[in-house]
């Protein structure tokens, strides 16, 4: 199937900063999916976009589906240790198949 | 809202042998689930899609006979891997998705199976 590539791999970054991810598709998605896992743990919703150039908040987080829809954006801003995880964009054309992205792992340090 | 279980969490068993990895949704009725496969360190791989009371759809390069998928009801699917042998061993992640339109997929906490 699909793969969506993200970009960084992986993020160091201090407490108190923000933080840019991106994902990219040769795909046109008309939904994109942002999910946030920890360890040997299933993944988390954190923000669901449904259209070309909406943005998204969910407290310190925002998504932006982008305006070609072959990208989305997350922003974290002021960071904590509990963002730590490993953060997957999904996306889809047809609402019923998702394609995940290769993962961003985040830590954060104190 | 919108949980989903999966059970066991943890499950070791012998080369040559069925597991049966059970996934629910608690608090709603999941038209549609998904059975995921993840390695170590990697995304998220599709194996099938799953429609209550109707065959599952296998993704490209998956063994349907190996791995066994029942959606009997709105909350509740199975995924059976046949005739187990180590390179089985993975982390399988359920997701659900609801009824009337709804397209996010809720996920389950995984089940790690290890087969010696």
């Amino acid at each position: 199937g699909q793969q969506l590539n993200q970009s960084p791999q992986s993020m160091f970054i201090q407490e108190g900063e923000d933080v840019s991810m991106n994902c990219t598709s040769s795909s046109i998605f008309n939904t994109w999916l942002w999910y946030k896992q920890d360890p040997g743990e299933g993944p988390v919703l954190l923000i669901a976009l449904y259209k070309a150039g909406e943005l998204t908040s969910n407290g310190r987080l925002t998504a932006q589906f982008g305006i070609t829809r072959k990208d989305s954006f997350l922003n974290i801003s002021a960071s904590i240790p509990s963002d730590v995880g490993i953060y997957f964009c999904a996306g889809s054309n047809t609402g019923n198949q998702f394609y995940f992205g290769t993962g961003t792992s985040l830590t954060v340090i104190p | 809202g919108a949980v989903v279980s999966q059970h066991p969490s943890r499950v070791i068993c012998k080369s040559g042998t069925s597991v049966k990895i059970e996934c629910r949704s608690l608090d709603f009725q999941a038209t549609t689930m998904f059975w995921y496969r993840q390695f170590p360190k990697k995304s998220l791989m599709l194996m099938a899609t799953s429609n209550e009371g109707s065959k599952a759809t296998y993704e490209q390069g998956v063994e349907k006979d190996k791995f066994l998928i029942n959606h009997a009801s709105l909350t509740l699917s199975t995924l059976t891997v046949t005739s187990a042998h180590p390179e089985d061993s993975s982390f399988y992640i359920c997701s659900a998705r609801g009824l009337a339109g709804m397209v996010e997929q809720f996920f389950g906490p995984g089940t790690r199976l290890t087969v010696l």
